[in-house]
């Protein structure tokens, strides 16, 4: 069966550069969740979408930019980056807005340098 | 705002033996889902069980089951007959079931680590 795929899976990236994520959800599923885990960390909500409009926002820092497009993929758009911001970003996807079960990505694993 | 708390940092287990990790939250809410993940060396997050908040028998998926506790705000996890492949990092996780402003967004614990020793 289809999963959520997420790319690119691992990327190096230098402070003050811009790093894109893209994630495109499982067939006929409608809303894309990010989330980001830091080190040890447990994963932390960033922002939703469902039809392509922002649900919901977390704790998603003003220099990240998030949208979903008319195919449904969604990409996290991260600019002046931090040493603060290599995690691992996964994605998320449901069927039926916020109701539906959540399937996850593999995750993209951003490190700064 | 909804929190969950995972005061097990890191547990173990002999292969074959039972293991309970445990997961309180709290909320004002009462239409909720709780759920148990999986995340092995590979990170990959996987749905181990949910939970429906109004329902009061407790979840079982084959060598799991959750002891739900909806007064107490508890939430635990069994994992009988515990296997080499059980072991990975588990998040309890909440869901409200209200809408709207925290629409499907899942709310998770700090994790508890699972070894299984052979």
């Amino acid at each position: 069966a289809a999963g959520v795929i997420q790319s690119p899976r691992h990327l190096i990236k230098e402070k003050r550069e811009t790093a894109t994520l893209k994630c495109y959800p499982i067939p006929r599923h409608d809303t894309v969740y990010w989330y980001q885990q830091g080190p040890g960390q447990d994963p932390q909500f960033l922002i939703s979408f469902y039809e392509k409009m922002q649900s919901d926002k977390g704790s998603i820092p003003d220099r990240f930019s998030a949208q979903q497009f008319s195919d449904y993929h969604s990409e996290l758009n991260m600019s002046s980056l931090e040493l603060g911001d290599s995690a691992l970003y996964f994605c998320a996807s449901s069927a039926g807005g916020w109701t539906g079960e959540l399937f996850f990505g593999e995750g993209s694993r951003l490190t700064v340098l | 705002a909804q929190t969950v708390t995972q005061s097990q940092p890191e547990m173990s287990v002999q292969e074959a033996e039972t293991v309970t990790l445990s997961c309180t939250y709290d909320t004002s809410e009462s239409d909720y889902y709780l759920f148990w993940y999986k995340q092995p060396p590979s990170r990959q997050m996987i749905l181990v069980i949910r939970q429906e908040a109004y329902k009061q028998q407790n979840a079982t998926e084959n060598r799991f089951s959750v002891n739900f506790q909806k007064a107490a705000k508890s939430f635990s996890l069994k994992i009988s007959d515990s296997q080499l492949g059980d072991a990975a990092m588990y998040f309890c996780a909440y869901r409200s079931d209200a809408g709207g402003t925290s629409y499907g967004k899942l709310t998770f614990g700090q994790g508890t680590i699972l070894t299984v020793h052979p």
